[in-house]
């Protein structure tokens, strides 16, 4: 069974940073592209960031472009979101997912339970 | 402004037929594949349809998908009170390398 665990939300003033992490169990995760999607208390989905099972291809949210990082480690089944410069609208669920296919695209398989990430202004 | 629209809501009485629709662009519905995901009160997202209209396993068959031109819909055939959710759909957006969802839709069973 696929399982993918998030950690290192809470709450952090605006413009400090955040690590998020999750780690992905009950499937061979370096076969598979992983995402972040994010959606704010009561409202929709928003798509964060993608990379492709080996790294090469990374994609970011214009909304998150130049403060936020992906990266995920192949040895240790995780992945990672390196949030910088953080702003009360980043303040949100954020999703661990885990794709369909090794390449970026849009199909989010598995998703997490998610960690929520408030920053107060 | 989501890059997809979705009707904010949709009802039907148990045992019936109900579609959510789905509009898009060239960009993205037009030249991709469409994805359709169910969000239960207080719990993640759920992979309903992928691919236009595959089903992943464990998914029942009352639940379909479709897509024409940059259109697609989502089709629940008899209707449970377990239905009520949130129904999102996703795609890839090829102008904007960006994952691009619809506004979501709350279904009610009356």
């Amino acid at each position: 069974e696929v399982q993918l665990v998030e950690s290192g939300g809470g709450l952090v003033q605006t413009g400090r940073s955040l690590r998020l992490s999750c780690a992905g169990s009950g499937f061979t995760f370096e076969d598979y592209a992983m995402h972040w999607v994010r959606q704010p208390p009561g409202k929709g989905l928003e798509w964060v960031s993608s990379i492709s099972w080996n790294s090469g291809s990374i994609e970011y949210a214009d909304s998150v472009k130049g403060r936020f990082t992906i990266s995920r480690d192949n040895a240790k089944n995780s992945l990672y979101l390196q949030m910088t410069s953080l702003r009360p609208e980043d303040t949100a669920f954020y999703f661990c997912i885990k794709d369909l296919r090794p390449l970026v695209g849009a199909r989010f398989h598995s998703w997490g339970q998610g960690t929520l990430v408030t920053v107060s202004s | 402004q989501s890059v997809l629209t979705q009707p904010p809501s949709v009802s039907a009485a148990p045992g019936q037929k109900v579609t959510i629709s789905c509009s898009g662009g060239s960009s993205n519905i037009g030249n991709n594949y469409v994805s359709w995901y169910q969000q239960l009160p207080g719990t993640a997202p759920k992979l309903l349809i992928h691919d236009n209209n595959q089903r992943p396993s464990g998914i029942p068959d009352r639940f379909s998908g479709s897509k024409s031109g940059t259109s697609a819909t989502l089709a629940i055939t008899g209707l449970q009170t377990g239905d009520e959710a949130d129904y999102y759909c996703g795609t890839w957006d090829s102008r904007l390398s960006a994952g691009v969802f619809g506004g979501g839709t709350k279904l009610t069973v009356l």
